[in-house]
């Protein structure tokens, strides 16, 4: 069965500095790693995916996230952090054999201060 | 850039009556799905739909739920006789294919049973 843990409910972080928001999953197959960002009253925007390949994924608006197969991970990083990142950022898992479903995180609420 | 689109944005529902959200994917997706989300929490899958046919459904999609495509562009989500906690924001989502897995979500129909 799949499952993705968000071990972070909040993370706060000072505008400027680099953040990193974690997740670790657990698939049957090899793994489709998405993250996704939500703003207030918004749906879910798409910021990048892992599906095979290079490690590391370049995303929208600075974000890049990490593929680490050993420790089953797919930390979301931003080297210089916005205010303007301060929203609720979900992690996805979806495997490889031919299933439907994507499964989300619980969600980490990102707040970037002044 | 193409949108899944949904209507209404925010619906008002007394509990035990009939409520359909309606979406209409992006033109030259062929899966389609629902997800729920209550009170800015987990992201939840409700159900896929494929080649006119659920391929894929969670537990929470009881029989009180049902999803139609009733022509080449609207994909619809009923909930037959509301209860108190289907309150949540739904979205759709749809996809070019299974091994296409990003979504593209739509922005969502807050549901609200009183």
């Amino acid at each position: 069965a799949q499952s993705v843990a968000q071990p972070e409910d909040q993370v706060n972080v000072a505008e400027g500095n680099p953040l990193t928001v974690k997740c670790t999953y657990s698939v049957s197959g090899n793994p489709y790693l998405f993250w996704y960002v939500q703003y207030p009253n918004r749906g879910l925007q798409f910021l990048l995916k892992y599906i095979t390949g290079d490690n590391l994924v370049k995303g929208s608006y600075g974000f890049e996230a990490e593929f680490n197969k050993s420790q089953t991970s797919f930390h979301l990083k931003k080297p210089s952090a916005l205010v303007s990142d301060s929203a609720l950022y979900f992690c996805a898992v979806r495997d490889d054999t031919g299933g439907f479903k994507t499964i989300f995180g619980a969600g980490t609420r990102l707040f970037v201060k002044a | 850039e193409p949108e899944v689109t949904q209507t209404p944005s925010h619906q008002v529902t007394q509990m035990g009556q009939e409520v359909i959200l309606r979406c209409v994917p992006i033109s030259n997706h062929l899966y389609f799905y629902w997800y729920r989300q209550i009170l800015g929490q987990k992201v939840e899958f409700l159900v896929s739909f494929y080649n006119n046919e659920i391929s894929e459904k969670s537990e929470i999609f009881d029989d009180q739920f049902s999803v139609e495509r009733p022509d080449g562009s609207n994909f619809t989500l009923k909930i037959r006789s509301t209860k108190l906690e289907d309150s949540a924001m739904y979205f759709c989502a749809s996809s070019a294919g299974t091994y296409s897995p990003d979504y593209t979500f739509g922005s969502g129909t807050r549901l609200t049973v009183v």
